[in-house]
């Protein structure tokens, strides 16, 4: 099993739409969460972080559940500035440092 | 000017080759990493370093090694390029954030092929 897994997509949406996506991680002992946006052939930059009480950043909303080990990133008013792929980041504490572990990714594409 | 800069972007070379890739910051982080992304694999860890004397393996370390000239230099190095090293890679630094979350900031890449 991945350490954390998320759906590839792709996600096809329209303009306007809400999307969510889901990534569950396997270290029960994780203790920092994030999203990572990263467009075509370019660098991951980090979207928000994802803290336990849940997290709104304008038209994004990340959530926390520890009880079953998942992270959610809702997406709503889809503009299609937001296509790219979205990386689940955990850092599992106890780690040394700022230590990462990716997703695959999930990918999204809004269309006009 | 980018903070990270990696250079080079894009890279051919052939089997059994020595490649060094370079990474560079201006953000005067201590924390620079090495990092490969394939298709649907996400970014695994080669190698990290927490400050000029400090070089750590990551997951996926054999076949590479680094160089930490400097606290704004990581070098990575394929001392004899195989095929399964195509791949994109990224540098990496951190430093500690807000809430003592540590963000990472990426260079922009370098292509490699192995032929």
């Amino acid at each position: 099993r991945k350490e954390v897994e998320q759906d590839p997509g792709p996600f096809n949406v329209p303009e306007g739409a809400t999307v969510a996506f889901n990534c569950t991680y396997s270290n029960s002992a994780s203790q920092s969460f994030f999203w990572y946006r990263q467009d075509c052939r370019k660098e991951p930059k980090l979207l928000m972080s994802v803290y336990s009480s849940g997290n709104e950043d304008g038209r994004f909303t990340a959530q926390l559940n520890r009880a079953s080990q998942y992270i959610s990133l809702l997406i709503r008013d889809s503009k299609l500035s937001d296509s790219a792929t979205y990386l689940c980041v955990v850092n599992p504490r106890g780690d040394a440092g700022n230590m990462l572990t990716f997703g695959g990714g999930t990918r999204l594409m809004v269309k006009p | 000017d980018a903070d990270v800069t990696q250079t080079p972007r894009n890279r051919i070379t052939k089997t059994g080759k020595r490649i060094m890739l370079e990474c560079s910051q201006t953000k005067g982080h201590d924390r620079m990493y090495w990092y490969r992304q394939d298709p649907g694999l996400g970014l695994r860890l080669i190698y990290y370093s927490f400050d000029v004397k400090d070089i750590n393996k990551g997951e996926i370390s054999d076949g590479y090694s680094v160089s930490r000239q400097a606290q704004a230099k990581f070098s990575l190095s394929l001392e004899s390029a195989i095929p399964n090293q195509t791949a994109l890679y990224f540098c990496a630094t951190s430093d500690l954030g807000e809430a003592e979350v540590y963000e990472q900031f990426f260079g922009p890449g370098t292509r490699l092929t192995v032929l």
